[in-house]
């Protein structure tokens, strides 16, 4: 079983719907995030929590918004889903410590009509 | 927001050349660097992470070296081989406690 886990894997809905994805983690680490990838942009930071209580925003937090359920689980939403939030989107944990990596889920590929 | 360049965006070389990706930073508050490897149709998986200046790192053919004073670390692939064809991906990690991420060098490697 993966460690970091994403669902759903794809999906595709229509613009002003809402949408949950979600990430579990079984590393039992504080520290998790979520990104998106667009082609030629890179991975951008959209929100991060370093514990159940810690919410932070990232580099493009507008229109999205996180909760973290539980320190295994942060989930990420769309309220109102708009085509250019089409994107692949990566959950990531870490431990603490400068010398600990990132650890990465599969990705959810998202596509907003 | 620190700024990440990553150089090349790409490079296509041939099965047993050996090659090498630049990675520049922000030399203030540097804290640590990580490496990823980004395969296609896959997730990024951790390669490095270096925090002292003059860190040199080695994991089979591959290698990276980091200088924090002027702010830059170089990775190294040795006799590269088609399974090395990914993206590298460069992230500095400042006190923040988060990752900024440069846009990566594509790397295609040709039988």
């Amino acid at each position: 079983d993966a460690d970091v886990t994403q669902t759903p894997r794809n999906r595709i809905t229509k613009t002003g719907k809402r949408i949950m994805l979600e990430c579990s983690q079984t590393k039992g680490h504080d520290r998790m995030y979520w990104y998106r990838q667009d082609p030629g942009l890179g991975l951008r930071l959209i929100y991060y929590s370093f514990d159940v209580k810690d919410i932070n925003k990232g580099e493009i937090s507008d229109g999205y918004s996180v909760s973290r359920q539980a320190q295994a689980k942060f989930s990420l939403s769309l309220e109102s889903a708009i085509p250019n939030q089409t994107a692949l989107y990566f959950c990531a944990t870490r431990g603490q410590g400068r010398n600990q990596p990132q650890h990465f889920g599969d990705g959810t590929r998202l596509s907003i009509l | 927001i620190l700024n990440v360049e990553q150089s090349p965006q790409s490079l296509h070389v041939q099965e047993g050349d050996s090659t090498n990706f630049t990675c520049s930073f922000p030399s203030s508050n540097f804290y640590a660097l990580h490496w990823y490897r980004w395969e296609t149709a896959k997730s990024p998986e951790a390669l490095f992470v270096m925090t002292l200046n003059g860190d040199e790192k080695k994991k089979g053919r591959i290698s990276a070296t980091l200088n924090t004073k002027e702010g830059y670390s170089y990775l190294y692939i040795k006799g590269s081989q088609p399974e090395d064809s990914a993206t590298y991906l460069c992230a500095p990690y400042n006190q923040g406690g988060k990752l900024i991420f440069g846009q990566g060098t594509e790397l295609s490697v040709k039988p």
